[in-house]
């Protein structure tokens, strides 16, 4: 079956520490997105990457970078510069870099401070 | 910016009654509003409306959108444990360079009583 992979579902992280957070899509979806979503609040954008080798940044990227070297793969890595990293990440994945499609979500990862 | 007002913002109701959930949206360049429903991990997705005054429906679920007035609503009848959730409306704007990824509201907390 198609669908969205992330891994780990639970991650923890120590002071000063970069991780990184994986995305796996066999959808064959040429854009990819990453979201952060905390308690009470709704999704806010971290990057999005339309093509391979190429991405852009949200609303929110300060503290975090992310790749684009295979169709497949979008990962996420959570720097130190992150001073509030704790929160929920989802990634998610959609047809077409045209705007406004439909987006399907992997089960995410939850991210928490040491 | 872009912005997306989900109201109310929890709800508790007992099963069997009709609910009805409220979305506004600022969007540039408006492409699509899209509801999901989060449970434990990843939302799914429910509907994507583009077009204003066409009902999309989908068993008990139901939702319109007047791009007149920029909102949407999502209307559950006879409702069940099992709709208890997060409900996420999203609006999909297109700025002519690529996907922007969607702007969510923070989402209607429905929870159905036996």
């Amino acid at each position: 079956d198609g669908g969205i992979t992330q891994s780990p579902k639970y991650l923890f992280r120590k002071e000063g520490q970069n991780v990184t957070l994986s995305c796996e899509q066999n959808l064959n979806h040429d854009a990819m997105y990453w979201y952060r979503q905390d308690p009470g609040q709704g999704l806010r954008l971290i990057y999005y990457s339309q093509i391979v080798n190429d991405f852009q940044k949200g609303d929110i990227a300060e503290g975090y970078s992310v790749s684009r070297e295979k169709k497949e793969s979008f990962p996420l890595t959570v720097t130190s510069a992150q001073k509030n990293p704790t929160a929920f990440y989802l990634c998610a994945s959609s047809i077409a870099w045209t705007g406004g499609q439909p987006q399907h979500f992997g089960d995410g990862t939850r991210l928490s401070i040491l | 910016e872009d912005k997306v007002v989900q109201s109310p913002l929890s709800l508790v109701v007992h099963e069997g009654d009709t609910v009805t959930l409220n979305c506004s949206y600022e969007v540039t360049n408006f492409r699509s509003l899209l509801w999901y429903k989060q449970e434990k991990k990843a939302p799914t997705f429910l509907f994507m409306l583009t077009s204003s005054g066409i009902e999309k429906k989908s068993g008990r679920l139901s939702s319109i959108l007047d791009k007149k007035e920029l909102f949407s609503i999502l209307n559950i009848t006879a409702t069940q444990t099992g709709d208890s959730a997060v409900y996420l409306c999203a609006g999909g704007g297109y700025s002519g360079g690529g996907a922007d990824g969607l702007t969510f509201g923070k989402g209607t907390h429905l929870i159905i009583q036996p």
